[in-house]
């Protein structure tokens, strides 16, 4: 199985920072990468899909990059309601493992 | 719109079954894939099945292999994960989440739906 490691765990930001967050792969998955962001309490939402494209309705300031094992999410201008846990998850190979999440808190 | 919900979950004793449903509307049902993910409480998401179009290919997570069988009748717009021997370890929310179209089995899993408790507990 493909085993997804996301950096950090968690992250202390405030309104207006820029973030990024990790994702890497134990092993190649092309750009079958996927984010998305979880509030406490609701059902995830996709952001980012084929490891660079962003999902309708998503503000611009979510962008991702990467391919084969390395992948990064940036938020730029953190807004109030990007404090949320973000997990992103490969679609290459069946299990469609899912990294661990990276819990983005408000410093 | 698209719409997904499930249910069926509840609370059972080890090693007993049960099974969840997910009605889908709002679009072409027979034309994606499903999955399912589940989230045990305060923990990451962990995915556990995928039902291709017509359900002629199903895959599932190493973890339930073997005890939950994903299924579909395109009929009533339904996707069903039957989960059989039961653990403490399955206590979760239940997600259902539509996947790609036809044979694009690597498509994201949007939208989701709201999500079923299943307690494992004697």
């Amino acid at each position: 199985d493909i085993q997804m490691t996301q950096s950090p765990s968690s992250l202390s930001a405030s309104v207006g920072d820029r973030v990024t967050i990790t994702c890497r792969a134990s092993q190649s998955v092309d750009r079958y990468l996927i984010w998305y962001q979880q509030k406490p309490g609701k059902v995830p939402k996709l952001l980012i899909y084929s490891a660079s494209s962003l999902q309708s309705g998503v503000p611009l300031r979510f962008s991702g990059s990467g391919s084969g094992t390395d992948f990064t999410l940036t938020i730029n201008s953190l807004q109030p309601e990007d404090f949320a846990t973000y997990y992103c998850q490969q679609t290459y190979t069946t299990p469609y493992t899912f990294g661990q999440g990276t819990k983005l808190e408000i410093k | 719109q698209v719409q997904l919900v499930e249910s069926g979950g509840g609370e059972v004793q080890p090693g007993r079954s049960l099974r969840l449903s997910c009605v889908a509307s709002g679009y072409t049902f027979n034309k994606y894939g499903m999955h399912w993910v589940r989230q045990p409480p305060g923990k990451g998401l962990e995915w556990v099945a995928l039902i291709w179009f017509d359900g002629s290919s199903k895959y599932y997570a190493d973890s339930v292999k073997g005890r939950f069988t994903i299924s579909r009748d395109n009929s009533k717009n339904t996707v069903y994960l039957q989960m059989n021997s039961l653990r403490a370890e399955d206590t979760a929310v239940y997600y259902c989440a539509r996947g790609g179209d036809y044979y694009d089995s690597s498509g994201s899993l949007d939208p989701w739906g709201q999500g079923t408790l299943v307690t494992v507990s004697s």
